[in-house]
């Protein structure tokens, strides 16, 4: 079983839709949550990270966490064509490296 | 804050040869990492220094790696006899130590090695 799992997609949307990305972790005793966005070529972009259960808003984006089911989601409110991009969940068990999943795709389209 | 800065961004080699890579983190940074990632993956974790100490190596990091942090500022990155599977970006990541290790890590953009 992998450490982070996450639907590689693509996962499409129109202008000014909610995007919803999805994430899993496999374990139990993991403590902070990361979501990055990575641009074609480019290095990964810290966009929200999460400690506790429930939802951190920044802006257009929601983080959601729920240890109990071992579950985090990242929520993108208006989507617009610039956030297209692949979005990497990341999980921090304790130790001193973060677990990425593999992404997600996102297309926002026009 | 100026930011992680990797050089070079891009490095072609031929197969055998060996590299070396740097990376000069976020001055309050204290703690740096270094990820590879390949093509559709997402990135994987090699090694992390707190300070001038290398604390954690990843099974990854084959006896061909080796990486250092002299002065606990900047960190290099050498490959030696490289192989064609060692083509991949190779991440310099910083945090801040305010956090411990829930900080966020804040990346570079990356040396993209390609081995021919």
């Amino acid at each position: 079983q992998k450490e982070v799992e996450q639907n590689s997609g693509p996962l499409s949307v129109p202008e000014g839709a909610i995007a919803s990305l999805n994430c899993t972790y496999s374990d139990r005793g993991s403590q902070s949550f990361f979501w990055y966005r990575q641009y074609s070529g480019k290095s990964p972009e810290l966009i929200m990270f999460i400690y506790s259960n429930g939802d951190k808003e920044d802006g257009r984006f929601t983080a959601q966490l729920n240890k109990a089911s071992q579950y985090v989601s990242l929520l993108i409110r208006d989507s617009q064509p610039s956030d297209s991009a692949t979005y990497l969940c990341a999980v921090n068990k304790g130790a001193n490296n973060l677990f990425f999943g593999t992404g997600t795709r996102l297309t926002v389209i026009p | 804050d100026t930011g992680v800065s990797q050089d070079p961004r891009h490095k072609i080699t031929k197969r055998g040869q060996n590299v070396t890579f740097r990376c000069d983190p976020i001055s309050e940074h204290n703690r740096l990492y270094w990820y590879r990632q390949t093509l559709g993956q997402g990135p994987e974790f090699l090694t992390y220094f707190q300070n001038e100490a290398q604390l954690e190596k990843s099974r990854l990091l084959s006896d061909r790696f080796s990486a250092e942090r002299p002065k606990g500022s900047f960190s290099t990155l050498e490959i030696q006899r490289t192989e064609q599977g060692d083509s991949a970006m190779y991440l310099c990541a910083s945090s801040d130590p305010g956090q411990g290790g829930n900080s966020p890590l804040h990346f570079g953009n990356g040396t993209r090695l390609t081995v021919t």
